[in-house]
């Protein structure tokens, strides 16, 4: 069966810091991956996806994530992080021939020291 | 766009009890999806609807959890009886159909069983 791992629970940076999140998932066949975030008291939201193409995706607010197939990854990146950027990002992948099956990963707390 | 809609936001219940949650998707959104998410994890897919179909509920409790979306639209998610480890936020989610893999979330119905 398919997982996804997200191996930082919680994260702690200072302003202006750059962000690595690790994802990598189990899944040997085709795979489509996103990143989703939950800011504060607001529902859960993509952030980006990658589905085919260019492995190297950018989504809303600076973030980018790189798809490496032979690692099974897909980590969020971020240059220079910014106190709204506090938040639970959760990984999660759709794999399979079937109707869209979303399964998440855990989830990394990130708190930004202002 | 009104977004995703659901009720009540809270509710706290004796175990045994049983709980029921509804859901109004984004006009038009062929897929629903009820999630849950026990404090620190990520969203586990309890059902997923096609329609007013059920396309994988391989994950729901069925001895105690039922969900229905009758005419394709609203659905709503049971708890006959609740259990202590019932106690979770349920999450609806929509799509426009199969395979985009972007969810729009409500904001979540929280359940604390006593």
């Amino acid at each position: 069966a398919q997982s996804v791992s997200q191996h930082n629970h919680h994260v702690i940076l200072s302003e202006a810091a750059s962000l690595e999140l690790g994802c990598n998932y189990s899944y040997g066949g085709t795979v489509n991956l996103f990143w989703y975030v939950q800011y504060p008291g607001q529902h859960l939201q993509l952030l980006l996806k990658y589905f085919s193409g260019d492995p190297l995706v950018k989504g809303i607010k600076g973030f980018e994530a790189e798809f490496i197939k032979s690692k099974f990854s897909f980590n969020l990146r971020k240059p220079s992080v910014q106190w709204s950027d506090t938040a639970e990002y959760f990984c999660a992948v759709n794999a399979g021939s079937s109707a869209s099956k979303i399964i998440f990963g855990s989830g990394t707390r990130l708190s930004i020291r202002p | 766009e009104a977004g995703v809609a659901q009720s009540p936001r809270y509710k706290i219940i004796e175990k045994r009890q049983s709980v029921a949650f509804w859901c109004n998707p984004i006009s038009g959104h062929a897929t629903l999806y009820w999630y849950q998410q026990i404090l620190g994890q990520g969203p586990k897919l309890l059902i997923q609807f096609q329609n007013n179909g059920v396309v994988d509920d391989s994950q729901l409790p069925k001895d105690r959890f039922s969900a229905e979306r009758l005419k394709g639209v609203d659905s709503t998610l049971k708890i006959q009886p609740a259990k202590l480890e019932d106690s979770a936020v349920y999450l609806c989610a929509s799509s426009p159909g199969v395979n985009t893999g972007e969810l729009f979330f409500g904001e979540g119905s929280r359940l604390t069983v006593l």
